[in-house]
Formats: C-alpha cells, structure tokens, sequence
C-alpha cells in the first residue's frame, strides 16, 4: 500500500459525459501527479499540483482540467468524453516537487460507452 | 506522447531464472527510476537511481544508471512466481529547471513465469 488513495475504483460512463476523479495523497506529501494510462500511450503525464497550484502540464487535453485543494486532496475532471478516453488514471505524490520518488495510488479504470 | 524504448518487451521465463531488462532514451535523464505493476493496480516503486554509473540493489534486483545518462539497466536474480508483472522504467529530467519532475515512462517489460 503506496498510501495514495482514488476513488472509484471503476467508473463506466457514456460519450458526452462529465466525471470526477479523486486523489488523497501520501501524508506528508505536498505534490500530486496525474498520469494517464492507455493500451496504445503507455504512462503519460497529464499535470502536476504543488501545494495548491499548477506546476506543470503535460499530455492533457483541454477538455480535462484539475485542481488540488487546501487539504491536498485533488480532483481531476474530464469532459465531453470521448470512446478513446477510456483508460487507467493514476495519481501520484511526492513529498516536494523536486523529490524524484513518486508514489502511486491504485488508480481509477474509466470506461466510456 | 514521449515513451522511452524499453527491451524486451515480454519474456518468458522458468522460475529461478535470471532476468535482464533495459531502457533507452534519446534524451539525458538525472534520475532513473523502475516501477512494478500487477494487473489492475498502480505502479510500484522498486529502485531509484541519481547518479551515471550508479549501481543500486533492493533484494534480489538491481538496477544501474548508466554512464550516458541515456540509458537504464534491471536485473532480477533467481526469479520467484511473485515476481510476474508489468517492470517500466522511468526517466526524471529534474535539475534545476522548474516543473521538470514529471516522469516519462517506458514502454514496459512483461514477465512471465513457465511452470
């Protein structure tokens, strides 16, 4: 157990919709990453928070956006879903941004219909 | 998106093998890292190295930075059941350089055990 927690598990939608997906890093840690994970892309990095603000953005579209609270939680929020945004998301932590260990949480497997 | 090349990708194995896996970039990382990954669940972390020419072990894996900075090695010896999975390595510019911690992922390395 990396001590990162998401929530859900699993999350089946149809084609248009909007979810949620949350994030509770390690205590401790100050710096989330969300990554996406696909058959085709491998491990890709989406965006990375720091102590409540956005430090670096990667392969994210602008239909997904995120954020990260006071209490280090973060959300990452995906819209107008398409078929090819199925896939794993994973979140992970780090103590500080230049920590170079990042610990993942179990993930949350996104089906779109 | 970048991935870094890993080699091979799946291998096939009898318990109490040695395994051997690599990782290639065309580009200079500061700090190798390789992950773990059962099905359905997230990466874990098995070795962190932060400098060329690094040799660091954890058990029965060890793993080295390699003196181009472009390159990354995995060994695992005496293979067990347990050691089946998905092995990715894991590239971190890092540095100086604001907002360089994300991590580029390899394509993967799948294990199999042969009864």
């Amino acid at each position: 157990d990396s001590g990162v927690t998401q929530t859900p598990k699993h999350l089946i939608t149809a084609t248009g919709q909007r979810v949620t997906l949350r994030c509770s890093p390690r205590s401790g840690d100050l710096s989330v990453y969300w990554y996406q994970q696909s058959l085709d892309q491998g491990l890709q990095f989406l965006i990375q928070y720091y102590n409540g603000e956005e430090r670096a953005k990667g392969n994210i579209l602008e239909r997904f956006s995120a954020q990260q609270f006071p209490d280090l939680h973060s959300e990452l929020n995906l819209s107008s879903l398409e078929l090819g945004d199925s896939a794993l998301y994973f979140c992970a932590s780090s103590v500080v941004p230049g920590a170079t260990e990042q610990y993942f949480g179990p993930g949350t497997r996104l089906t779109v219909t | 998106g970048q991935q870094l090349n890993q080699s091979p990708q799946s291998m096939f194995i009898q318990e109490g093998e040695d395994v051997s896996m690599n990782c290639t970039s065309s580009s200079i990382f500061n700090t190798w890292l390789w992950y773990k990954q059962d099905p359905g669940e997230g990466p874990v972390l098995l070795i962190a190295l932060y400098k060329a020419g690094e040799l660091t072990s954890n058990g029965r894996l060890t793993a080295q930075f390699g003196i181009t900075r472009k390159d990354s090695f995995l060994n695992i010896s005496a293979s067990i059941p347990s050691d089946v999975g998905i092995y990715f390595c894991a590239g971190q510019e890092g540095g100086q350089n604001f907002g360089n911690e994300k991590l580029t992922f390899g394509t993967g390395t799948r294990l199999t055990i042969i009864p």
